[in-house]
C-alpha cells in the first residue's frame, strides 16, 4: 500500500524559532510533493509544493528540502509565529493513469508556536 | 480562500440512512476529488472525477458513489451509512495535479 510517513506527530516551537517536519515515502513513482496547512474546522490549504527534479524550494518563510535518494522530504518554517500554529500535512501524488492524480497524505503534525 | 465551496457545512444522520454532499469547483478546474478525513488523521482519497466520469478510486466500498456535472460541480453519495462514516468530507478541485480544497462537510452518523 502506498504510504507517506510523517514525523513528529506534534511539535512545540518558541516564537522566532525554526519548525521542522519530516516525511518519508515508499513509492518511487511519486512525482509531486505538496505540503498543506489546516486550521481547526477548515479544509487543508496548499502551502508549498516541490517536484523531485529540484532539491529545495523556498517561498517566504517556508522551505521544502527534498532528498530523492533517501525518499525523504521536509518542511522548514523559519521565524515561526503563533499564527503558524496549525496541523501540517505532507502529501505525495503521481499520475495513476489517464490523468488521475490522487494525493496520499501523511498523518499530520500539530504545530504549536508559543510566544 | 480557494473558491471551492461545499454544502452543507454540517450534517447529522442515523445509521442506515443515505446522504448527498455537494461541491462547486474553482473556476477553470475540470477535475474534482473527494477525500474522507477522520478525526486526527490525514485525508484519505475516495475518488476523482474528470469530464463527468470516475477517474480513479481509493479503497472505499461501492456504497460511496459520485457524480460530476457539466459545470464541473460534483456530488458524493453515501448509502447505508455506518458509524465509522463519521468524518470531515473534503472536496478538492484541480487542473492537472495541484489540488485546492474546500472547507469540508462534517458528517456525524448516530
Amino acid at each position: 500500500q502506498q504510504q507517506v510517513k510523517q514525523s513528529p506527530q506534534s511539535l512545540i516551537v518558541q516564537k522566532g524559532g525554526i519548525s521542522i517536519i519530516n516525511c518519508a515515502y515508499e513509492n518511487t513513482a511519486f512525482d509531486y510533493f505538496p505540503w498543506y496547512q489546516q486550521f481547526p474546522g477548515k479544509g487543508p490549504a496548499l502551502l508549498i509544493a516541490i517536484r523531485p527534479d529540484v532539491s529545495e524550494k523556498k517561498e517566504g518563510r517556508f522551505t521544502i528540502s527534498f532528498n530523492k535518494s533517501a525518499k525523504q522530504f521536509s518542511l522548514h518554517i523559519m521565524d515561526s509565529q503563533p499564527g503558524d500554529s496549525a496541523t501540517y500535512f505532507c502529501a505525495a501524488s503521481n499520475e495513476a493513469g489517464a490523468g488521475s492524480y490522487q494525493l496520499t497524505f501523511g498523518k499530520g503534525t500539530k504545530l504549536s508556536v508559543i510566544p | 480562500e480557494t473558491g471551492v465551496t461545499q454544502s452543507p457545512t454540517h450534517l447529522i444522520k442515523t445509521r442506515g440512512q443515505q446522504v448527498t454532499l455537494r461541491c462547486s469547483s474553482q473556476s477553470g478546474h475540470n477535475t474534482v476529488s473527494w477525500y474522507q478525513q477522520a478525526l486526527g488523521q490525514g485525508p484519505q482519497f475516495i475518488f476523482q472525477y474528470y469530464r463527468e466520469e470516475e477517474n480513479g478510486r481509493g479503497n472505499f466500498p461501492p456504497r460511496f458513489s459520485g457524480l460530476q456535472f457539466p459545470n464541473y460541480s460534483s456530488e458524493l453519495n453515501v448509502n447505508a451509512l455506518e458509524l465509522d462514516d463519521s468524518a470531515l468530507y473534503l472536496c478538492a478541485s484541480s487542473f492537472i495535479n495541484e489540488q485546492f480544497f474546500g472547507p469540508g462537510t462534517r458528517l456525524t452518523v448516530l
